[in-house]
């Protein structure tokens, strides 16, 4: 099965300071991969996801991930951090081969700091 | 277009009870799906479906039940309520081809204890 590694389950950053949530994945062939956000009582909303058609990806809020296959990597970007930025972010992986499965990381809690 | 909804948003149930999550989406999506999300594990797959008739389990599969008669609902049954399923359930919704395959759209969630 699938499987994606969130390293850092909190991550505190300045606001305008660069944010970076790390994602690896488990598979010898590029999956689906995706971003999504959870703001507080809310359910998730999808960010960006790649899917081979571009190494970097572009999502909404200014956010980007970088696909890198020599690390199995997929993390996420944004240069200046905003406090609505604040939210619980989740890397999630599918196999392209069923693609009726997909698995989620353990979140990483972001904290703006103004 | 309504999205995911989901019912109910609270709910408290006695240990032994059983009762129904209700999911429904209006965007055609063939695969809908069931997740429960537990502190600091993330969100776990307990049942999904790819269509109408067709459904499968996921990685938490045991005390819940689904069918899905038609696109548009998926329910979720409790068949005799545990605290160990207390939990934030999450129904989400996509389409398995195109552009935005994968792509998935998910409802409130419901928050359910269970004493």
């Amino acid at each position: 099965a699938q499987s994606v590694t969130q390293l850092g389950s909190h991550v505190s950053v300045s606001e305008g300071a660069l944010v970076l949530l790390r994602c690896n994945y488990s598979s010898s062939v590029p999956p689906y991969l995706f971003w999504y956000v959870q703001y507080p009582n809310q359910g998730l909303q999808l960010l960006l996801k790649y899917t081979s058609a571009a190494t970097l990806v572009k999502g909404i809020n200014g956010f980007e991930a970088e696909f890198k296959k020599s690390e199995t990597s997929f993390h996420l970007t944004k240069p200046s951090a905003h406090m609505s930025d604040a939210a619980e972010y989740f890397c999630a992986v599918s196999d392209t081969n069923t693609g009726n499965q997909f698995y989620f990381g353990t979140g990483t809690s972001l904290t703006v700091i103004p | 277009n309504a999205g995911v909804t989901q019912t109910p948003k609270f709910q408290v149930l006695k240990t032994g009870q059983s009762m129904t999550l209700q999911c429904a989406q209006d965007m055609n999506h063939e695969y809908m799906s069931w997740y429960r999300q537990d502190p600091g594990m993330g969100l776990r797959l307990i049942h999904y479906s790819v269509g109408a008739g067709i459904t499968d389990q996921g990685e938490v599969p045991n005390g819940y039940n689904v069918s899905r008669s038609t696109t548009e609902d998926f329910p979720l049954r409790l068949l005799s309520a545990a605290p160990s399923q207390t939990s934030v359930y999450f129904c989400a919704s996509t389409t398995l081809r195109g552009r935005d395959l994968g792509e998935q759209y998910f409802g409130p969630g419901t928050r359910l204890t269970v004493t």
